[in-house]
């Protein structure tokens, strides 16, 4: 167990729709990064929060947003859902803002379904 | 575009074996290395990294080596268990990034 919690663990829903998406970080870390894992996609970053601010941007869609509240828990809102969103979504976290030069740890992820 | 990328995307290994997964990239100003693992329905567990400074680096039971002049990295599982089944992926750190490898299933034989 990483310590990272995530929920729902699955959402089944449909085109057109708007969903969120919960993560509480380890006790201490300050930041939050969330990932998209789909088949033909692998593994791939999409944003990063440090202490509530945005501090990276990866591959995200602009229909895709998160934000970190002042408890650090974050939640990732998916809106004008496509069929291709359909993917695990995982959380991770890291002590410090430097997370891409420290371990992340990954929660159990969220399984999206659309359809 | 450059990419992290795995030469095997299977492997298989008897229980008791070393198994050694490999991992090729490409952007040389990378400079720290992770490898994860991940079980089925599980995310992603951290199991060793290596910064560019280094060439290897042990941990329990695995070892990871880093080669910069071919732009290697592997990671080596010593005596391989049944819970060493699982897919296994390197990442790169590239700048405020993490590019993942498309990952290496690892299945190991009774």
């Amino acid at each position: 167990d990483s310590g990272v919690t995530q929920t729902p663990k699955h959402l089944i829903t449909a085109t057109g729709q708007r969903v969120t998406l919960r993560c509480s970080p380890r006790s201490g870390d300050l930041s939050v990064y969330w990932y998209q894992q789909s088949l033909d996609q692998g593994l791939q970053f999409l944003i990063q929060y440090y202490n509530g601010e945005e501090r990276a941007k990866g591959n995200i869609l602009e229909r895709f947003s998160a934000q970190q509240f002042p408890d650090l828990h974050s939640e990732l809102n998916l809106s004008s859902l496509e069929l291709g969103d359909s993917a695990l979504y995982f959380c991770a976290s890291s002590p410090t803002g430097q997370g891409f030069k420290e371990t992340q740890y990954f929660g159990p992820g969220t399984r999206l379904l659309v359809l | 575009g450059e990419s992290v990328g795995l030469h095997l995307p299977t492997l298989s290994v008897q229980e008791g074996d070393n198994s050694i997964i490999n991992c090729a990239y490409s952007n040389s100003a990378s400079d720290y290395f992770i490898w994860y693992k991940q079980e089925s329905g599980k995310g992603p567990q951290f199991i060793i990294d290596i910064r560019s400074n280094m060439d290897k680096r042990q941990g329990q039971r695995v070892t990871v080596l880093l080669n910069k002049t071919v732009k290697h990295l592997s990671l080596q599982i010593a005596a391989t268990q049944p819970g060493d089944s699982a897919v296994y992926f390197c990442a790169e750190s590239r700048g405020q990034n993490f590019v993942f490898g498309p990952g290496t299933r690892l299945s190991v034989l009774p």
